[in-house]
């Protein structure tokens, strides 16, 4: 069973431009997060999705950042108009229904020029 | 509201050393308590959970018990390696398994031969 994937592990951007941040969840695992780290801090949660759902974007900044997960298909976290600040690794994680623990993806090192 | 506070590091050790590394948080009701790992370069991985009052979790000789009166989580070891080299999280998922981890800003542990 292969874990969380994700990519791309590395993506450069220049400010002003779009980035799209993939993640294909567990097999079997119908939930997913993204967290954020920042430089020399914790991972501070962005957002719950479940299929098709939106159930928890409390972490999200209410500005240019989207996240979905569909039907078909890994979730995307998208960024648009990307500034220096959205430099950071987004982790990804999931876990299958009615279960607490989160499996984690290797992240997306992502770097704003 | 519900947070995680953890010791500061850098922690440097020899190898063979007992290790400690302290983490208390804040939260209502009952919490469920990680300890992730995170190897340079990588995403998280699971090391240990406690999901109720007294749990004691453990893996890979490592051990924390859910200390509800301390509202504590410290992490211990016995005898280090120098592969034991990371960033060690803790973090906590609010009671309803609302999906949303709360982590702590990490302790670097740097373990030399």
């Amino acid at each position: 069973n292969a874990g969380v994937m994700q990519n791309p592990r590395h993506l450069v951007r220049r400010r002003g431009q779009e980035a799209r941040l993939r993640c294909s969840p567990m097999k079997g695992h119908s939930h997913v997060y993204w967290y954020r780290q920042l430089p020399e801090e914790g991972l501070k949660f962005m957002v719950y999705l479940q299929k098709e759902n939106i159930i928890d974007e409390s972490g999200m900044p209410k500005e240019r950042f989207s996240a979905e997960f569909p039907k078909e298909g890994p979730s995307i976290l998208r960024i648009q108009q990307v500034v220096r600040g959205d430099s950071a690794a987004y982790f990804c994680a999931s876990s299958p229904p009615s279960q607490n623990e989160q499996f984690f993806g290797p992240g997306t090192r992502l770097t704003v020029l | 509201g519900n947070s995680v506070t953890q010791m500061e590091g850098p922690v440097t050790l020899s190898e063979e050393a007992f290790l400690t590394i302290n983490c208390t948080y804040t939260a209502t009701g009952y919490p469920s308590l990680f300890w992730y790992v995170q190897y340079p370069g990588e995403g998280l991985q699971l090391l240990l959970k406690a999901t109720k009052a007294d749990d004691k979790g453990s893996n890979k000789g490592f051990e924390a018990t859910y200390r509800k009166e301390t509202t504590s989580f410290h992490l211990e070891k016995g005898s280090v390696q120098v592969s034991d080299s990371a960033v060690y999280f803790c973090a906590l998922l609010p009671s309803g398994n609302t999906g949303k981890l709360i982590f702590g800003q990490g302790t670097t542990l740097q373990v030399k031969p």
